[in-house]
Parts: C-alpha cells; structure tokens; sequence
C-alpha cells in the first residue's frame, strides 16, 4: 500500500530556513507527480507546490515562490520542499500528497503530516 | 478568503441526508475542470473521498456521492452515521491563480 512518511518539521526562527522530506513507497516512485500542502492550526488546506513525476516541472503557490523550492530524487523515493524566508504565517502542518493521473493531479494518498512552527 | 465556498458548517440527525456544496468561478469549476472531495477526521490526515467529481476510490462507502454542475459541485452523504463526522473539503483547479485550489471546509456534525 502507498506509504509517504514526512520528516524534517520543527521550530524556526523567523527569516530561517527549513528543508522537508517525504520517503514514499507502495508505488512506482518515478510515475506519479508530487505535492506539498498545508493547513495552519486550526485552518484550512492550502496547496504549496508540485513537481511532475520527471522533476522537470514545478509549480508554486504565490504565496511561497521564491522562498519554497521542491525538488525529488527518484533514485531513493523522495520528495523534498526547501523552505527558506521562513513567516509567522508559513506555521502548519505540512503533507505531502501523491498526485493522481492526469496534467492537473489530485490529491490521491496523504502522508501524516510534520509540523512547522516560525516563531522566535 | 478561498477561491471555492463552501458552507462552515452543516450538520444532521444519524440516518439522514446532508449536502455539502462548493461554489466557484468560471477559472475553476466553471472552467471545466474536476471537483475532488477529501474527508479529514479529527486529528488524522485528509483523505480523498470521491474523485473527478463524481469517482469512489475503493472503500469508500456509497453512501457518499459527487455531482458537479455549471460553477458548483456538492457532496452528498446519505444514511449519516455518526463515524462522517468530519471536515469536507472540495477542490479543484484554477487557471488564473494556475494552481490547485481548495475551499475552505465543511464541518458536518452528526447530531
């Protein structure tokens, strides 16, 4: 079964930098784009960033381009999200998501989420 | 502000009928693109709940149901068992933001 496992959470200063990871495994890796999200305590979902199954491609929330960059090592199964300028406001919980087929995937499996915290 | 509505809060008696809608705009739904549904219990991880608008992933029972029509799309959740209680989320793409978009979520109560 598809297991994504994120890693890498914790507290930050504000201006900091932070870099996730999500291991996956269940599914062939190199087939399937890739998707951060995250939710705020207490808020909603908010898309971050997804990368094609290729990593040629990669797609930012207004709100985190230029800060945030996410990369994938198809070799080991991993996705990650550079997170650098680091807000208040970027505090959440951050998922990673494996995307669906298709150009404009969904969000098909959830890992369980690791929390980031910007504060001083 | 999120690009798709969606209700705060609905809520209903075990056994009965609750619809969940999202509204969006013709970047969006009305643009043609799909509609998925997530169910997010109680301190656990979304999960998705019906896919292009109207698709249950395996294990999902068939009491939940997508309809996608003009600018919205609703969820319905009929036989309301006490384990839906949860926060819904609709989402979809938008081309103007050219990105993935969510609404901002359903709480349903089960009475």
């Amino acid at each position: 079964q598809v297991q994504l496992v994120e890693s890498g959470g914790g507290v930050v200063q504000p201006g900091g930098s932070l870099r996730l990871s999500c291991a996956a495994s269940g599914f062939t890796f190199s087939h399937y784009g890739m998707h951060w999200v995250r939710q705020a305590p207490g808020k909603g979902l908010q898309w971050v960033t997804f990368i094609r199954y290729d990593g040629e491609n990669q797609y930012y929330a207004d709100s985190v381009k230029g800060r945030f960059t996410i990369s994938r090592d198809n070799s080991k199964n991993t996705v990650s999200l550079q997170m650098k300028s680091l807000r208040s406001d970027d505090t959440a919980v951050y998922y990673c998501a494996k995307g669906g087929d298709g150009w404009l995937p969904h969000f098909v499996n959830w890992g369980q989420g690791t929390l980031v915290t910007v504060s001083s | 502000q999120s690009v798709l509505t969606q209700p705060p809060s609905v809520s209903g008696a075990p056994g009965q009928r609750v619809t969940i809608s999202c509204t969006g705009s013709s970047s969006n739904i009305g643009a043609g693109y799909d509609v998925h549904w997530y169910q997010q219990l109680p301190g656990t991880a979304p999960k998705l709940l019906i896919s292009d608008n109207i698709n249950r992933p395996s294990g999902v029972p068939d009491r939940f149901s997508g309809s996608k029509s003009g600018t919205s799309a609703s969820l319905a959740i009929t036989g309301l068992q006490a384990e839906d209680a949860a926060d819904y989320y609709c989402q979809s793409y938008d081309s103007s933001l050219t990105g993935w978009v969510f609404g901002g979520g359903t709480r349903l109560t089960v009475l």
